[in-house]
Formats: structure tokens, sequence, C-alpha cells
């Protein structure tokens, strides 16, 4: 079955640090991979996909995410986080699902931003 | 802004109820799909219509059911309540019924009481 593991439940990193937040999967065929951010009372933003080609995918607000098939990985990066990119962030990868589509998503990762 | 609305944005209801959540899609997109997120599950699929057909089921529970309109709006019906039932609920829609990319609405807070 098609799954997702976020390993860190909560990460903190200090403001213009970098940030390297873990996504691993489980899916037997070429994944269609996402990464999505949930700020406090919001619903969920897209930052970036992955659906074929260059392994190397740029998103909105400065992040970007590398597809490694041989480690079943997409993690998710920024070189400097600022305060505002505190939130939990959701890996997902859609799977078929009876004639249609689903996300399944990891647990997630909460950011913490120190100054 | 997504583009998607639901409402309401927050529902308080007593164990045994039936509540309705109701869905836009974003213009122009024909599927919609409903997760629900609570502490202990995480963001769980529920179920996904296109063009007024289900076309996918998740881990939608029997006291639950959806439908997806002429206009494209989609309903979520929730019966029976519990107090295990109290979650946010989203839903997202995207163009098409394959791998599209999906918008997510802001979700309805449901508090079972």
């Amino acid at each position: 079955a098609q799954s997702v593991t976020q390993p860190d439940i909560h990460i903190t990193v200090s403001e213009g640090a970098s940030l390297e937040l873990r996504c691993n999967y489980s899916y037997g065929a070429t994944p269609y991979l996402f990464w999505y951010v949930q700020s406090p009372g919001q619903g969920l933003q897209l930052l970036l996909k992955y659906f074929s080609g260059d392994t190397l995918v740029q998103g909105i607000k400065g992040f970007e995410a590398e597809f490694k098939r041989s480690q079943s990985s997409f993690n998710l990066r920024k070189p400097s986080v600022h305060w505002s990119d505190a939130a939990e962030y959701f890996c997902a990868v859609g799977a078929f699902s009876g004639s249609g589509t689903a996300l399944i998503f990891g647990k997630g990762t909460t950011l913490s931003v120190s100054s | 802004d997504s583009g998607v609305t639901q409402t309401p944005k927050h529902l308080i209801t007593a164990t045994g109820q039936r509540v309705t959540l109701r869905c836009s899609p974003r213009s122009g997109d024909l599927s919609v799909y409903w997760y629900q997120q609570s502490l202990d599950q995480g963001l769980q699929f529920l179920i996904q219509y296109y063009n007024g057909e289900e076309r996918a089921k998740g881990n939608i529970l029997e006291r639950f059911s959806a439908q997806q309109f002429p206009d494209l709006h989609s309903e979520l019906n929730l019966s029976s309540l519990e107090l295990g039932d109290s979650a946010l609920y989203f839903c997202a829609s995207s163009l098409g019924q394959g791998y599209n990319e999906q918008f997510f609405g802001p979700g309805t807070r449901l508090t079972v009481l």
C-alpha cells in the first residue's frame, strides 16, 4: 500500500539558517509527489510538485525539493529560513484509488523558527 | 486564496446529530475531494467526485456520504455524529480526475459535543 513517512515531527531552525525536511514514500510505480504547507488556521497551500523529468524541482517561497528514486525520498529544502516559514509541512504522494486519484499524506512536520 | 470555498467555517453540534458541509470548487475545476484532518489520524482522504460521479473512495465511514451537484459544488453529509468525528474537514478541487494539483479550501472545523 502507498504510504508517506515524515520522520521528524517537530524541527526548530534559526532564522537565516538552512532547512531540510525529510520525506520517504512507498509506492509501486513512478510516484507523483507533493509538498504542502499549512499555516495555523489556514488550508493547505501547494509548495511544489514532482511528476517527472528533472529530479530537482523549484517551488514557491524559495523552496526546492529533490526526488531520489533510489532512496524513495523527496526532501524539501530552503537555503535561508524566514520567521514567516513557521508552519506545518506535509509531504504527499498521489495514488490511484478506484477510477480516480487521492493524495496520501504524511503525518506532517511542524517547523518553528527561532530568532 | 485558493479559489475553493467552504461553508460553514465552524460547526458545533451534539452527538447523534447530522450536519452538511458545503464546498464550491475553483472555477473550471471538475473534481472535488474531501479530506479529514484529526490529531490522531492526520490528513485522510475520504472521497473524490468528478463531474458529478464518484471516482475514488478512501476511509470514509458508512455514516458519511457526499455528492456533487450539476453546478459542481459538493456536499459532505455526516450523520449519527460521534465525539471522534470532531475534526477539520477540507475540500479540494482539481481540473481533471487524474494526477493534477489539488487546491484546498480553508476547511470546516467540526466540534461534536
